[in-house]
């Protein structure tokens, strides 16, 4: 198993541009979680899905939009990108079968400056 | 009053030190802890799981939780360079639905020196 996989690895945006990071599982997890990283600032939720078809918005939702329409994808979109966005962004899947090891998986990120 | 609270450090021990990392949090509700560990420019790999008050021994690596202090340990026996890393601690109460959320603690940098 690849575990989850994230596209691209790094990428410079010019302001206002826009772009989508890819978040892909094969371990056929339900929950998948999309979070930025900054300095100072630990882990912060963005999007949630709590399975196909299915969004929601986390902690700091605003300027992002999420698409989950395969079960083992979950997109995040930037439309207008703005430097505070440049960041490390993390996709995280958590299976749900009931087990005390139920708990996030994580991807190894999308390195994002915003100039 | 932040929800989990970590020093984020940056600690510095020698090679062989045992190692006590440490969160305190709020939210009577959480039952499940987690610990991470996170390689620079990785992504945060889960170490350790427990459930409730109480320890649990992973070969080095012991957590331990205080429900009644609200407080969460992790120590590190006869620490390596290889465990130098950022360590987040995470929780979340009830299970099922956006209760699978967790809130993590900001992460404590550590370096073991050799």
């Amino acid at each position: 198993n690849a575990g989850v996989t994230q596209t691209p690895k790094f990428r410079v945006l010019k302001t206002g541009q826009s772009m989508t990071l890819l978040c892909a599982q094969d371990m056929n997890h339900e929950y998948m979680y999309w979070y930025r990283q900054d300095p100072g600032m630990g882990l912060r939720l963005i999007h949630y899905s709590v399975g196909e078809g299915t969004t929601a918005k986390g902690e700091v939702p605003d300027g992002y939009n999420v698409s989950r329409l395969k079960k083992q994808n979950f997109l995040l979109g930037l439309e207008s990108a703005a430097p505070s966005q440049t960041s490390v962004y993390f996709c995280a899947s958590q299976p749900d079968r009931g087990g005390l090891k139920d708990t996030q998986y994580f991807g190894p990120g999308t390195r994002l400056t915003v100039l | 009053q932040k929800e989990v609270e970590q020093d984020p450090g940056p600690l510095s021990v020698p090679e062989g030190a045992i190692v006590s990392l440490n969160c305190t949090y709020s939210n009577s509700a959480f039952q499940y802890f987690m610990w991470y560990r996170q390689y620079s420019r990785k992504g945060p790999e889960l170490l350790m799981y427990t459930y409730s008050s109480g320890n649990k021994e992973d070969g080095r690596f012991t957590a331990q939780v205080d429900k009644s202090s609200k407080y969460i340990s992790l120590f590190i026996r006869d620490s390596q360079p290889s465990d130098s890393a950022t360590y987040l601690c995470a929780m979340t109460g009830r299970r099922g639905g956006s209760n699978y959320k967790l809130t993590f603690g900001k992460g404590t940098l550590l370096t073991v020196n050799p």
